[in-house]
């Protein structure tokens, strides 16, 4: 089942540059789009989200697009920091206000930002 | 800042063994999930809880597992008879709901289940 999926398993950037992770999905049900941030032997931490009534959200550092046509969106970091350095898992959800919608999560990309 | 916290860190357990894992979601959220992550894998939904029953399950959560919220603060996970391939870390999670910004999900540590 790969309805989210996440085409680069990593990244490397350079500190002070932009890094652009991209997710891609299948299902045109999904009206709700999170990014998650992991570190190794941690619980995945919420870090922005986006409705799919939306085409931008951003919250300081972090700017997530969706593109609703293309089924595509990205996550957008500027400027990237040495600690943003982590596994990033991009998720929708298919909201249903009697379930609270689970999530589908893609396989991650690895983020490196080196100094 | 409230968050989602999990016991234990690590289970061991030996194969066709009962395993309780439990988790204290954020105090005032409506949702609860467990999901997991097997090694090198993607996470994966398990359950969803709401309203003192579960709401959704997948096809992974079949006869063997269980869901509670025994009190207003404990949400637990019951594997009845544990298998090899529920190795995995387990991961707790809550939300608000009720308009799309509470829809956020916010998880727990992990608890670490290792079936030998």
């Amino acid at each position: 089942d790969q309805q989210v999926k996440q085409n680069s398993p990593s990244l490397s950037v350079q500190e002070g540059r932009i890094s652009i992770l991209n997710c891609d999905y299948t299902n045109s049900m999904f009206d709700y789009f999170l990014w998650y941030k992991k570190y190794p032997a941690e619980g995945p931490t919420f870090l922005i989200s986006i409705s799919s009534i939306k085409d931008k959200n951003e919250d300081g550092r972090f700017t997530v697009f969706l593109n609703k046509s293309a089924k595509h969106l990205s996550l957008h970091i500027v400027p990237s920091q040495p600690g943003d350095s982590a596994v990033y898992f991009c998720a929708a959800s298919a909201k249903d206000y009697n379930q609270g919608g689970k999530l589908i999560f893609g396989q991650g990309t690895e983020l490196s930002v080196k100094p | 800042e409230p968050e989602v916290t999990q016991t234990p860190s690590h289970q061991v357990t030996q194969m066709g063994q009962e395993v309780i894992l439990r988790c204290v979601p954020i105090s005032n959220h409506l949702y609860f999930y467990w999901y997991r992550q097997i090694l090198g894998q993607k996470v994966e939904f398990l359950v969803s809880f709401y309203n003192n029953e579960i709401s959704e399950k997948s096809e992974i959560f079949d006869d063997q597992f269980s869901v509670e919220r025994p009190d207003g603060s404990n949400f637990t996970l019951k594997i009845r008879s544990t298998k090899l391939e529920d190795s995995a870390m387990y991961f707790c999670a809550s939300s608000l709901g009720g308009d799309s910004s509470s829809y956020e999900q916010y998880f727990g540590p992990g608890t670490r289940l290792t079936v030998t």
